[in-house]
């Protein structure tokens, strides 16, 4: 079975400031991860995704996260975060022999502040 | 556009009653989820369904119960049984054995007055 562990539940952060949201994973077989944001009141929407390949994968908004095998990280980074970044964002794992149902973390709230 | 449709938007219900949420997609996808969301729990699965006329319980099914007729619709009533069914709702789907991830819906807020 899979397992996702958010280590942060919340973090805040001045605006222009670094972020890294922490994402680790156990799993006995290959996986695919993904992160989700989550904007109040609102559903979760794809932010990027690690199939296969380069370990490294961006969003369009200046997100990236690095998948590390050794580690079973998939930590979620931004070197300059921006007010309208706050939101909850979600990280999730699938086996790639599991049909592609997900399992999601906790969730971290980034609050980004003035 | 392609994309999946929850509502309403808010819902209020008295106790003691049933209510059902709608969840529709167009993406031709095989697989639906529905999940509750209550503040600081993150996300927990109620029921899935992964083919028309099947669904299987997830972690909180009791006092909720589904049917998926429609490849479309996969609609989640919420019943008096549901001891505390103030919550934000979220429906997804997927394609089974695709590693696209789910899309979501944007939600149904359900308040018990």
């Amino acid at each position: 079975a899979q397992s996702v562990t958010q280590l942060d539940s919340q973090v805040p952060v001045f605006e222009e400031a670094p972020v890294e949201l922490r994402c680790n994973y156990s799993s006995s077989v290959s996986v695919y991860l993904f992160w989700y944001v989550q904007y109040p009141n609102q559903g979760l929407q794809l932010l990027l995704k690690y199939l296969s390949g380069s370990t490294l994968v961006e969003s369009i908004n200046g997100f990236e996260a690095e998948f590390n095998k050794s580690q079973t990280s998939f930590h979620l980074r931004k070197p300059s975060v921006h007010i309208s970044d706050t939101a909850e964002y979600f990280c999730a794992v699938s086996a790639s022999n599991q049909g592609g149902k997900l399992i999601f973390g906790q969730g971290t709230e980034l609050s980004v502040k003035p | 556009d392609g994309g999946i449709t929850q509502s309403p938007k808010y819902l209020f219900r008295k106790e003691g009653q049933n209510v059902t949420l709608s969840c529709e997609q167009n993406l031709n996808h095989d697989a639906m989820y529905w999940y509750r969301q209550d503040p600081g729990q993150g996300l927990r699965l109620i029921y899935y369904s992964q083919i028309v006329n099947d669904f299987q319980k997830g972690d909180i099914a009791e006092g909720y119960s589904v049917s998926r007729e429609k490849k479309e619709s996969f609609p989640l009533t919420v019943t008096s049984a549901q001891k505390n069914p103030t919550a934000f709702y979220l429906c997804a789907s997927s394609n089974r054995g695709s590693a696209d991830g789910y899309t979501f819906g944007s939600g149904t807020r359900l308040t018990v007055v």
